[in-house]
């Protein structure tokens, strides 16, 4: 069974650096891309970053592109989202999930971020 | 970037009662190469994370239940849920893959209990 378990969410203040962690297991981790998508409080799903299956090739949506740096271990099935500069725009719940073609095919419970003075 | 929206965004819903929603692409989803239409639906269920009920627009993941069918093609689809059951109360979301990055989503339907 696939299983992918977000953690290190928080609260964090405007301007600091917050590094999310999405531990995957049931599936041969270094066989898929990987995305991160976020959810505002009472909002829709909004994608943030996807990496390929090497780590070789990265994606940002424009909003975090040179503040956040999604990565990933291959040798320890996990995917990370290092999160810098952050503002209270970033306030979500932040899922992680598999890659199939494109779909998100399975999802984590994900972890939230609130960003606040 | 390829702009997704979807309507309603919520709709009351007795159960049995046949329920259709719309997402509509700002281009076309359909490849021509392969005859697919790049388009996903997602079903998030209070207090839970988003899963998967439909690709290829018409292609149910496994494990989802038959009253549930995604249809359209280019930039035009719906989906239907033929009677709708209690647990069917959720948020569903259209994404597109055609064109990425950015992989986008609808705003979401929200089914309510009427």
């Amino acid at each position: 069974e696939v299983q992918l378990v977000e953690s290190g969410g928080g609260l964090v203040q405007p301007g600091r650096s917050l590094k999310l962690s999405c531990a995957a297991s049931g599936f041969t981790f270094s066989n898929y891309g990987m995305h991160w998508i976020r959810q505002a409080p009472t909002k829709g799903l909004e994608w943030v970053a996807s990496i390929s299956p090497s780590g070789g090739s990265t994606y940002y949506r424009d909003s975090v592109k040179g503040r956040f740096t999604i990565s990933r271990d291959n040798a320890k099935s996990t995917l990370y989202l290092q999160m810098d500069s952050l503002r209270s725009e970033d306030t979500a719940t932040y899922y992680c999930a598999t890659d199939q073609f494109g779909v998100m095919d399975a999802w984590g419970q994900g972890a939230s971020v609130t960003v606040s003075s | 970037d390829i702009v997704m929206t979807q309507t309603p965004s919520s709709q009351a819903v007795s159960a049995g009662e046949k329920v259709t929603m719309s997402c509509k692409s700002s281009q076309s989803l359909l490849y021509n190469e392969n005859k697919k239409n790049y388009l996903a639906w997602y079903q998030q269920k209070p207090g839970q994370s988003p899963k998967l009920l439909i690709y290829w627009a018409s292609t149910r993941e496994s494990g989802v239940p038959d009253r549930f069918i995604g249809s359209g093609s280019g930039t035009d689809f719906t989906l239907t849920i033929s009677s709708v059951q209690a647990e069917d109360l959720a948020v569903y979301y259209c994404q597109q893959y055609y064109n990425f990055p950015p992989w986008t989503f609808g705003g979401g339907t929200k089914l309510e209990l009427k």
